[in-house]
């Protein structure tokens, strides 16, 4: 049974690095794409961003700039910094498994990328 | 911003069936799979349907997807108390190169 579990601060200070872990158990990392999402209060779902195991990252071109998403095999972990935190990055994170595969047809390709096993998510209060 | 559209707001009776719609473009929708979340109150989303129209093992056959043009639907059928949740459709963008959520449904039971 695979789990995913989120960890860190839940109160981090304006203009300062967010950064949080999530446990796996049940699965390795050299497979799939460990993803973060992130929920404002009372708002929907934003995709934030993966890392892969092969080295290939991909981030919400919104928060490119200051996201880093990155795997510890050694520990079965991946994390989430999210660097000059502001009010606006206050919500619910979430951890999630992603599968991703790239589909080639004569008329293009179609890709397909789901989430199928998260984290409970962890509530991150950007405040001074 | 989200870049895929939903009505905020879709009920009906136990029993009934339901329909959200899911309105998105060329680039995400209509060129890539759509896939659903349902996010029940207090807790995480769940993959409901994944690939246009296949459902994880476990998900009732009373949820199904599937996909037209730049548009897609997620139907209830047999409406259950327990469905009350948020659902949301969601898709991998060409033209941003990133996923791209909807702005989701809050389903009621009457």
């Amino acid at each position: 049974q695979v789990q995913l579990q989120e960890s860190g601060p839940g109160l981090v200070r304006p203009s300062e690095t967010l950064s949080l872990t999530c446990s796996v158990s049940g699965d390795s990392l050299s497979v799939y794409y460990w993803s973060w999402i992130r929920q404002s209060p009372g708002k929907g779902l934003e995709w934030i961003g993966y890392s892969h195991y092969s080295g290939s990252t991909n981030y919400n071109p919104s928060l490119k700039s200051r996201v880093t998403v990155s795997l510890d095999t050694s520990s079965n972990q991946f994390s989430l910094k999210l660097t000059s935190v502001t009010a606006a990055d206050t919500a619910v994170y979430y951890c999630a498994r992603g599968s991703q595969t790239t589909i080639f047809r004569p008329s293009g390709q179609s890709k397909t990328y789901y989430f199928d096993y998260w984290g409970r998510g962890a509530l991150v209060t950007v405040s001074s | 911003q989200s870049v895929l559209t939903q009505p905020p707001s879709a009920s009906g009776t136990p029993e009934q069936r339901v329909t959200i719609s899911c309105s998105g473009s060329s680039s995400n929708i209509g060129s890539n799979y759509v896939n659903w979340y349902q996010q029940l109150p207090g807790t995480a989303p769940k993959l409901l349907i994944y690939n246009n129209n296949l459902r994880p093992s476990g998900v009732p056959d009373r949820f199904s997807g599937s996909k037209s043009g730049t548009s897609a639907s997620l139907a209830i059928s047999g409406l259950q108390s327990d469905d009350e949740a948020d659902y949301y459709c969601a898709a991998w963008d060409g033209g941003l190169n990133g996923y791209v959520f909807g702005t989701g449904t809050k389903v009621t039971v009457l």
